[in-house]
């Protein structure tokens, strides 16, 4: 069974700075996802990585693949206060029809 | 076109109770999905389905049932609800492989007193 593990959990960070969140995964996964949750909202699609190697950047955030080491990360960049809100990575498994298996969530908070 | 659509959007329950959520989507995708997100959980899958009539457990089934009668529709329902069930519930929906994006839903918040 895939499992995704994400780190850290919380993240309080000023404005201006730079971040990174960690995401490993247990097990093969032939996609990783990105979202951001803002509080009491949905899920909104930031990043689907595809294959080893894989960067992909929009505005101040930044994620990629390392399949060998099952790791994405989540790079923020000279964040600012709009990026506060919950992060999500999450696998897709080759099981239960394509399901995706989230991490915990980073909660992220960009103070002044 | 509406994408993925949730009813209720809010329901608070007695324990014992029983209710049906349902989830909705236009645009003809076999494939849809029910999670739960609990505080510091991250989401988990309840049930899905892989196309009409079919239906399978996930990570967190006991206590749920759910049916797809029509391709449009995913049901989840609480036969008894439990205070344990009280969670915010995302639908998604997601078109064939090799399509990457899912789709979720607005979520329904669900507290069972």
């Amino acid at each position: 069974e895939l499992k995704v593990e994400q780190n850290p959990l919380f993240l309080s960070m000023q404005e201006g700075k730079n971040y990174t969140i960690y995401c490993n995964y247990s097990t093969t996964s032939d996609r990783l996802y990105w979202y951001r949750q803002d509080p009491g909202k949905s899920l909104e699609s930031l990043f689907v990585l595809l294959s080893n190697g894989a960067v992909k950047q929009e505005g101040r955030l930044m994620a990629s693949l390392d399949t060998k080491a099952r790791l994405s990360t989540l790079h923020i960049t000279a964040a600012v206060h709009d990026l506060s809100a919950t992060y999500f990575c999450a696998g897709r498994g080759l099981n239960s029809g394509y399901a995706l298996n989230f991490g915990k969530g980073t909660s992220l908070l960009v103070t002044p | 076109n509406a994408g993925v659509t949730q009813t209720p959007k809010f329901r608070v329950l007695k324990t014992g109770q029983s209710m049906t959520l349902l989830c909705a989507q236009d645009m003809n995708h076999e494939y849809m999905y029910w999670y739960r997100q609990d505080p510091g959980m991250g989401l988990r899958l309840i049930h899905y389905s892989v196309g009409e009539g079919t239906t399978a457990k996930g990570e967190v089934p006991d206590g749920y049932n759910v049916s797809r009668l029509k391709k449009q529709n995913f049901l989840l329902g609480l036969e008894s609800a439990a205070p344990s069930q009280t969670s915010v519930y995302f639908c998604a929906s997601r078109p064939p492989i090799p399509s990457d994006t899912q789709y979720f839903g607005p979520g329904t918040r669900l507290t069972v007193l």
